[in-house]
This record gives C-alpha cells, structure tokens and sequence, in this order.
C-alpha cells in the first residue's frame, strides 16, 4: 500500500485559514468516511484531531475542521494561532483492512 | 484516565528479533478496544504497523507482515510486539496507541513512544 499525499509544507499569518490535503484512492479515502488527522509538536506523541472525515475529539478546539471530496481528505485550520505551528498527518482504513498514513505536512505560522 | 506506556530495550542487534510491551492504565485491555502500534523514523512519518483485538485477532501491515507478532496478555494488561531479523532501517520511535471505539483508523490515546536504534 502507497502512503497517502499529503504537500510538504504549508504555511499562514495568525488569524488566517489555511487547509492541508491528504489524496488517496478509492480503495483507502475514497472509499471509506474513515479519515483522520493527528498533530505533533516536536518531540511529541501525536495527537489526534479529526476522526471520521469531520469529527473532533472532545476538547479539540472548533478552529479545527475535516471533510473530503472523491480521493481527497482535508483538513482546514481557521484563526490560525501560533500554537498550531507542528506536522500534521492524515490516515485512512483500506480496502484492505490495513491502515495507512500520509507523508506529513509541516505548518509554518508564518 | 487511559494511559500507555512503550517499555523495552533501546539498543537492538541487527538480525535480532525486537520486543516492546505496551502496558496500559485507566482501563481493561479487555474493554472491547482494538490496540496498536505506529512508528516514525527519525525525521520522517508515521508507519502504521498493525494492531491487535484483546481476543487476539491481528491486522499487519502488508510490508511488514512476514516479521511482525503481535500479542495480548490481559493478566498484565498489557500488549506486546516483535519484529523479527530487524535492520537499521527499523530504526525508530515506536509508539503503541488505542484505536477510538468503534473505528477502523483513529488512534486516540498514544504513549510517549520509545526509539529503538538497530546497531551493532
């Protein structure tokens, strides 16, 4: 199974919206309403913000939000603090019954 | 609240078979949870390696499949992994994490993780 294509990098002004894709096929996102996202600060366990295409854990701030279109999860930041400068990763169930994770993208809160 | 901890030796042997539990606090492993192990090579993404119901029913990833054992002790509450005839590009944190009830592919308690160097 190929990982999941997430851009290297993205970056935004404090207060701005910026949105972070994750593109697979239709045997992993495409197929299934079975995609999260994580965030990790260095050094850090990753933290799990989205489930489910758009669902947010309790506590996760509503800044936060989740959807997808065909092969293509997103992953959208609004009022962008600089505490959400971190890498996020998307995941996604397969046909396969397998699980398999995106490459990262890195925030910079410019 | 649920906790995990990763506990096993950090220096391993290349061609050695590697050994890590995961101890878990807060709740039974018995508790209906399927539980899994994910790990990150220094400086890059998260691999999924595969995850285990406390019956012991497994999924593993296809390219690690042929090495991996992954195993359930509910006495301990705890879960275990084993990597076998490991090389450096195993080398990594590796974090054991609790998948959210219900789904298929949201871990949603992590431990800190614990690197295991593959050296000689």
């Amino acid at each position: 199974q190929s990982a999941l294509t997430q851009p290297a990098s993205v970056s935004g002004s404090p207060g701005q919206s910026i949105t972070i894709s994750c593109t697979g096929t239709s045997s992993d996102v495409g197929g299934y309403n079975s995609v999260s996202w994580y965030q990790q600060h260095p050094g850090k366990a990753p933290k799990l913000m989205i489930y489910e295409v758009s669902n947010r854990p309790s506590g996760v701030p509503d800044r936060f939000s989740g959807s997808k279109s065909g092969n293509t999860a997103s992953l959208t930041i609004s009022g962008l603090q600089a505490e959400d400068e971190a890498d996020y990763y998307c995941n996604s169930y397969t046909s396969s019954s397998t699980v398999v994770f995106g490459g990262g993208t890195k925030l910079a809160v410019l | 609240q649920v906790q995990l901890q990763e506990s096993g030796p950090g220096l391993v042997k290349p061609s050695d078979t590697l050994s890590l539990t995961c101890g878990v606090s807060g709740s039974y492993i018995s508790s209906s949870k399927w539980w899994g192990w994910i790990r990150q090579p220094p400086g890059k993404g998260l691999e999924w390696i595969g995850h285990i119901y406390y019956s012991g029913s497994t999924y593993y990833s296809p390219s690690l499949k042929s090495r991996v054992t992954m195993s359930v002790d509910t006495s301990k509450n705890q879960f275990s992994l084993k990597l076998s005839s490991v090389t450096a590009v195993d080398t990594a944190v590796y974090y054991c994490a609790r998948l959210y009830s219900g789904s298929y592919e949201a871990f949603d308690i992590w431990g800190q993780g614990t690197l295991v160097t593959v050296s000689s």
